[in-house]
C-alpha cells in the first residue's frame, strides 16, 4: 500500500526564521503532490503543488522540493509568520487512482513570537 | 460563493444511533469525497464519488454509506454509530476524478463535522 510520512511530527520557529517542513513517500508511481495547510478546527486549505517532472515550484514566501531520487518532498516557509501556525499535510497522488490522494499524519507548526 | 459547506459541526450519538452527515458544495464539481481525521492518523479516505449516481469505497468504508443522487450533494450515513466511528469528517470535493494534464488536483474541504459516539 502507499505510505506518506514526516519526519517531525512537530516544529516551532521563531518569527522571521524560514520554516523546512519534510515529507517521505513510498509510491515510485506517484507523480503529483500538494502541500495543504489546516488551522485549527477548520479543514485543510491547499499550499503549493507539484508534478514529478519539476524539481523545485516556488509560491508566496513558500517553495517545494522534490526529490525523486529518495522519494523525498520539502515545504519550506519563508519569514515565518505567527499566521503560518497551522499543521501541515503533504498528499500524494498517482495516475492510476485518478484523484485520490493519500495524506501524511502532518506536521504541526509553532510560530513563536 | 459558500464552496463546501458540512452540517452538522459537531454531534454527540449514543453507541447504535443512525445519522447523517450533509455535504453541499456550490462549485459544480464532479468529485466528492469523503475524509476521517483522527489523531497521528493523518486524512484517511472513506468513500468517493466521480460524478451523480456513482460512488466507490476509499481507505476505511467499513461502516459508512454514501449516496449522490444530485451533482451538488454527497451525504455520509452512519447506519449504527460504534465509538471507533469518533472522529472528525471532512468533505472535499475537486473539479474531477480524473486529472488533466495542466489541472491542479487540488481538493477544495469542507470545515468539519466533530462526531463523538459513547
Amino acid at each position: 500500500g502507499e505510505s506518506v510520512g514526516l519526519h517531525l511530527p512537530t516544529l516551532s520557529v521563531q518569527e522571521g526564521d524560514n520554516s523546512i517542513i519534510n515529507c517521505a513517500y513510498s509510491n515510485s508511481a506517484s507523480d503529483y503532490f500538494i502541500w495543504y495547510k489546516q488551522e485549527s478546527g477548520k479543514g485543510p486549505q491547499f499550499i503549493i503543488d507539484i508534478r514529478s517532472n519539476m524539481d523545485k515550484r516556488q509560491g508566496q514566501r513558500v517553495t517545494v522540493l522534490l526529490n525523486k531520487t529518495v522519494k523525498h518532498l520539502s515545504l519550506q516557509i519563508a519569514a515565518t509568520q505567527p499566521g503560518d501556525s497551522a499543521v501541515y499535510f503533504c498528499a500524494e497522488n498517482n495516475p492510476h487512482t485518478g484523484n485520490q490522494f493519500y495524506f501524511g499524519t502532518g506536521t504541526s507548526l509553532t510560530v513563536i513570537p | 460563493n459558500a464552496g463546501v459547506t458540512q452540517t452538522p459541526k459537531f454531534q454527540v450519538l449514543k453507541t447504535g444511533q443512525s445519522m447523517t452527515l450533509q455535504c453541499a458544495q456550490d462549485m459544480n464539481h464532479e468529485y466528492m469525497s469523503w475524509y476521517r481525521q483522527d489523531p497521528g492518523m493523518g486524512l484517511r479516505l472513506i468513500h468517493y464519488s466521480v460524478g451523480a449516481g456513482i460512488t466507490d469505497q476509499g481507505e476505511v468504508p467499513n461502516g459508512y454509506n454514501v449516496s449522490r443522487s444530485t451533482t451538488e450533494d454527497f451525504p455520509l450515513r452512519l447506519l449504527s454509530a460504534a465509538p471507533s466511528q469518533t472522529s472528525v469528517y471532512f468533505c472535499a470535493s475537486s473539479y474531477s476524478y480524473f486529472r488533466a494534464a495542466g489541472d491542479t488536483g487540488e481538493l477544495f474541504f469542507g470545515e468539519g463535522s466533530r462526531l463523538t459516539v459513547l
